[in-house]
């Protein structure tokens, strides 16, 4: 069955520090995908990664995909408060956008 | 250019219930995906229709059926309300069944089962 495991689960940082989540999945799907979503709300895309080696960015937010290592990053740079949110990574196995999502990440950014 | 919505946004059931929730696709998109939402998990794929057919279905019961019309929207009935039922249930569209189509989520409907 494929897993999709995220590190940390929880995450507490301070305004301007960097970091990075840890997204492993246990198929070999080289497509990978980044959300956001805030409290109660809907699932905002962040990054869609399609193939190894990709890199994007977007403000203060990198993504990579290494897909030889079944490993993702989302990489904060410099946080600010408005981070402040859960980020799920999610694995398309099947090339069909059925997507398979790891337990998320909740980053709080103190000021 | 209208996104993906939903509805309704919260619907109370009780036990052995039946419930439809309601997706229509963002303008331009053909296939609609169903996920489940539990408190503080990862969405869950329930199922996905294309030209008005189920293609792909994830591990849910046959409690949950689902149905595509021809503008492309969609509706997810689900039978026999337990109370594990309770979720965000959320909708995504994309456009075809590739996998580089990016899905786009709706607001999500709040089904709460007492």
């Amino acid at each position: 069955e494929l897993k999709v495991e995220q590190n940390p689960l929880f995450l507490s940082m301070q305004e301007g520090k960097n970091y990075t989540i840890y997204c492993n999945y246990s198929t070999t799907s080289d497509r990978l995908y980044w959300y956001r979503q805030d409290p109660g709300k809907s699932l905002e895309s962040l990054f869609v990664l399609l193939s190894n080696g990709a890199v994007k960015q977007e403000g203060r937010l990198m993504a990579s995909l290494d897909t030889k290592a079944r490993l993702s990053t989302l990489h904060i740079t410099a946080a600010v408060h408005d981070l402040s949110a859960t980020y799920f990574c999610a694995v398309d196995e099947t090339g069909a956008n059925n997507l398979f999502f790891g337990t998320g990440t909740r980053l709080t950014v103190i000021p | 250019d209208a996104g993906v919505t939903q509805s309704p946004t919260h619907l109370i059931k009780t036990r052995g219930q039946q419930v439809t929730l309601r997706c229509s696709p963002k303008s331009g998109h053909d296939t609609v995906s169903w996920y489940q939402q539990a408190l503080g998990q990862g969405p869950q794929f329930i199922f996905q229709y294309y030209e008005e057919e189920e293609r792909q279905r994830g591990n849910f019961p046959d409690r949950f059926s689902g149905h595509q019309f021809p503008n492309y929207s969609s509706e997810l009935n689900v039978n026999a309300l337990l109370l594990g039922d309770s979720a965000l249930y959320l909708c995504a569209s994309s456009l075809g069944l590739a996998g580089n189509n990016e899905q786009f989520f709706g607001p999500g409907t709040r089904l709460t089962v007492l």
